[in-house]
Parts: C-alpha cells; structure tokens; sequence
C-alpha cells in the first residue's frame, strides 16, 4: 500500500512569489491534515479536512494560506504571498475515520522543504 | 495550554546500552499520546498510541508506557539503526479530534 505522498520534496523561491504544495493521502484515508516545521521548533498543526471539508483550520497562521481538498482526495496548500517565515517543512498527514470513541493514528508524508529567500 | 516536553533534547549511547527517554504533557483531557520516529530528510513514522494511564506496548527492541504525566520510551539493547529522532504527540478533548500537539523531539544517536 502507498504512503503519504507530497510534491515536490524542495521549493526554493523568492519573497512575494507564490508556491503551491500536494499532498496524496493514503487511499481510503478520509482525514488529511497538514503541519509546519519552522526551524527549531516543533512541528505544529495547520488544518484538518474531513473529505473536502474543513474540519479545523485554527493553526493557519493568516490569510497568506490557502488550502483546499477538491473531491476529497488530494489536496494543495497555496502560500501567497511568501514571505522569509514561511521557511520550514511542510507535513501532510492522513488518516482512517474510526469513530469517535477512538483517536485517528496519522500517518505522515516525506514532507516539503520550502525556503523563501 | 495543551503542552508537550521532551527530554533529553539529545542522548547517545553505545550498541546495547539501555535507556529511556520522557515525554511530559499537560493536556485538557488526553484523547491519545503518539510516539513518532523521524529519520533525516523523513517525515515522521508512526510507532504507537497510549490511550490511558497504565497502559504498555511493546515493538521490537522499544516499549513505551503512559502514566498521567508523562510517557516513557524504553530501549533496550540498542543498536545503531534505532539512531533517529524520536518524537511525542498529544491529542487532547480541548483541541479537534485531528490536532495534534508535538514536542520537539529526542534525537537518539546509538554508537556501534
């Protein structure tokens, strides 16, 4: 069975430029997370979908970030503009739906490493 | 704040020196804790989940436990390709099902 996938693995682009990641969950995965990675610190949640929808989007941290799971399959996060903060690796993570009684083990792509210079 | 400490940042052994690594939390109600392993240039891979205080689960040369504070991982008789960063995860009842909380990691080196 294939894992989690994401592309491209490296992004090296200028301030103010736009990038756009894919992550390819786990077939039958339902749930797709994605998380960040800055430089020194711990790896942090952004979003939640649930098939295409958003089920939390608490740690997007501005309106610089767009993500989107059309058809519940894959998805992209689009970064516009970037800027020199957006550095760091870029985690896509999914999930079976198990229920509520029992808690989602995510399993994790390769990641992308973005740096905005 | 749900909150997430590992400890030691970094730790070394020998080729069968046995050990254990900590993960303290403080989580509005513990949903599950994850221990993660990453390798260089990975992303992380999925090693168990503790439900409840008291509980145990074994793989091969690593045990992790759960008490209300924190989760251990134990090595035994480690060998030089458990060299990795070990991660620990929290999801709590405060935050979604899918957030969940990291620490920073334990980066194991096991020399031969």
């Amino acid at each position: 069975e294939a894992g989690v996938t994401q592309f491209p693995s490296h992004s090296v682009i200028e301030k103010g430029q736009t990038v756009t990641l894919r992550c390819d969950p786990i077939s039958g995965h339902d749930n797709l997370y994605w998380y960040r990675r800055v430089m020194g610190k711990e790896i942090k949640f952004l979003l939640h979908f649930v098939k295409e929808s958003k089920q939390d989007e608490s740690g997007m941290p501005n309106n610089r970030f767009l993500a989107e799971r059309t058809g519940g399959t894959y998805s992209t996060l689009k970064v516009q503009p970037a800027e020199l903060e957006d550095s760091g690796v870029y985690f896509c993570a999914s999930s079976q739906d198990l229920g509520p009684l029992a808690y989602n083990e995510q399993f994790f792509g390769p990641g992308t490493r973005l740096t905005v210079l | 704040e749900d909150q997430v400490t590992q400890s030691p940042e970094a730790l070394r052994l020998q080729e069968g020196e046995s050990s254990s690594l900590n993960c303290s939390y403080t989580v509005s109600g513990l949903r599950g804790l994850f221990w993660y392993r990453q390798d260089p240039g990975k992303g992380p891979e999925f090693l168990f989940t503790l439900y409840s205080a008291g509980e145990e689960k074994e793989k091969e040369r690593l045990k992790a436990t759960l008490t209300k504070k924190e989760s251990f991982l134990h090595i035994t008789a480690p060998k030089p390709e458990d060299s990795a960063t070990y991660l620990c995860a929290v999801g709590g009842y405060g935050g979604s099902q899918g957030n969940l909380i990291f620490g920073k990691g334990t980066k194991l080196s096991v020399k031969p």
